[in-house]
Parts: structure tokens; sequence; C-alpha cells
């Protein structure tokens, strides 16, 4: 499976910092998402970022793209403690079918007040 | 905002049961999918359909089989249930028109097998 990996596993700071987590994949891409789930529940879309584009901005997140490294960056600014959840990249390859997405195995991020 | 329903959060089976998953979506969609979820090793995709009576497999789709009668309603079936199927799944739908777009998930259903 062409499957993107994501990197820490795991990840727990205080509130206030700034949490990156990193999402690297094997395979030429249309785009690459984030998605965040919440303990228990279904997962969200945050933001997309095109094979063209080199970084995005949402808000307090902030996504970057390398092609040539194939990996991709979440950082979100000024954390707070519901920002606790799990985040995973999402790869849409161009080749293997149109409309089908390659997740990650996420990153768990924990915000301490 | 588009809504996801799956009819269980949770459900407990035995092995060797029929087991049904139901999946709604209100937004007139054309892709549906199921998904698997399982510690460390993200989602996996079991089938999608992009059109109502059409199904493509996924990279995990023994033991599973699908059903969309109706645009709105995507089933996943578990033909004999077993153990190694305890999971969360996730349906997921998206627009026909993006085709690379994000997906729109449910809040999954727990299923497990005892």
């Amino acid at each position: 499976s062409q499957q993107g990996e994501e990197d820490p596993q795991a990840l727990s700071i205080q509130e206030g910092e700034n949490a990156t987590m990193n999402c690297s994949y094997k395979t030429s891409i249309n785009n690459l998402q984030w998605y965040r789930q919440n303990s228990g529940r279904g997962l969200v879309h945050l933001i997309l970022i095109r094979s063209n584009e080199r970084e995005k901005h949402s808000g307090r997140l902030r996504v970057t793209l390398d092609t040539s490294k194939k990996s991709s960056s979440l950082l979100i600014t000024a954390s707070r403690a519901a920002d606790t959840a799990s985040y995973f990249c999402a790869t849409a390859p161009i080749s293997g079918g149109y409309n089908k997405l390659i997740f990650g195995a996420g990153t768990r991020l924990a915000v301490h007040p | 905002d588009v809504k996801v329903t799956q009819s269980s959060r949770y459900l407990v089976k035995r092995t060797g049961e029929k087991v049904f998953l139901e999946c709604v979506q209100d937004m007139d969609h054309e892709n549906m999918f199921w998904y698997r979820q399982d510690p460390g090793l993200g989602l996996r995709l079991i089938y999608f359909s992009y059109d109502v009576k059409m199904k493509e497999k996924g990279d995990i789709p023994e033991g599973y089989s699908v059903s969309r009668e109706k645009k709105e309603r995507f089933s996943l079936i578990l033909e004999s249930a077993s153990t190694n199927q305890t999971s969360m799944y996730l349906c997921a739908s998206s627009p026909a028109a993006d085709p690379h777009g994000p997906q729109h998930f449910g809040d999954g259903t727990r299923l497990s097998i005892l």
C-alpha cells in the first residue's frame, strides 16, 4: 500500500506552544490533505494543499509541501487544549484511481493546560 | 454542512453472524467509501462506490461486500463475521465534481466480534 507516514507518532506539549507534525509519502500526488480526529469520532478535513503549492495557511494552521522530498508538515501555532486529537495526512495519488485517498497512521497530539 | 450518518456508534456481534453497517449522506454525493481503522495502521479502504449500483474493491475487500441501491445509502456487509474484523469502521462521501477533494466522514461504528 502506498501509505503516508506521519512523524512523530505521538506529541505532548503545553498550551501556547507550537506543534509540528510531518508526513512523508511515496508516489506523485495531485494534492495532500490533513484531517483531525477527536477521540471516538470521525475525521474532519482541515486543509488541502495542491502539488503546485508550497505553503498554505488557515487560521492557526500552516501546511508546507515539498514534492521533491515527498514530504509535508503541519504546524499548529499557539496550541489549545481543544487541539488535542489525532492528525492524519492523506495523499491523492496521480495514479491508482481518482477520488481515492491514501491515509497515514496519524500523529496523536496531546495539549496540556 | 454535509452530514454523513452511520447507523450505530457501537455494535457487538458474534463470530459467524452476518453484519450490516449502514451509512447515509445528505449532500447528494456520488462517491461513498468504507474504511476500517486500526491502531498504528491508519485508515484502510475496504470498498468504494462512485454511483448507484457501482462498486470497486479497495485495499482490503476480503470478507466484506457492499450494497448501494440508492445514492444516499452505502451499506457494508460482513458475510460471516470473524474476530479479526473487530475494528472501527468509517464511512465517507465526496462529490464527483471534485475527484481529488476532501472526503466527509461519519462518526464511525466501533464493531466488536466475540
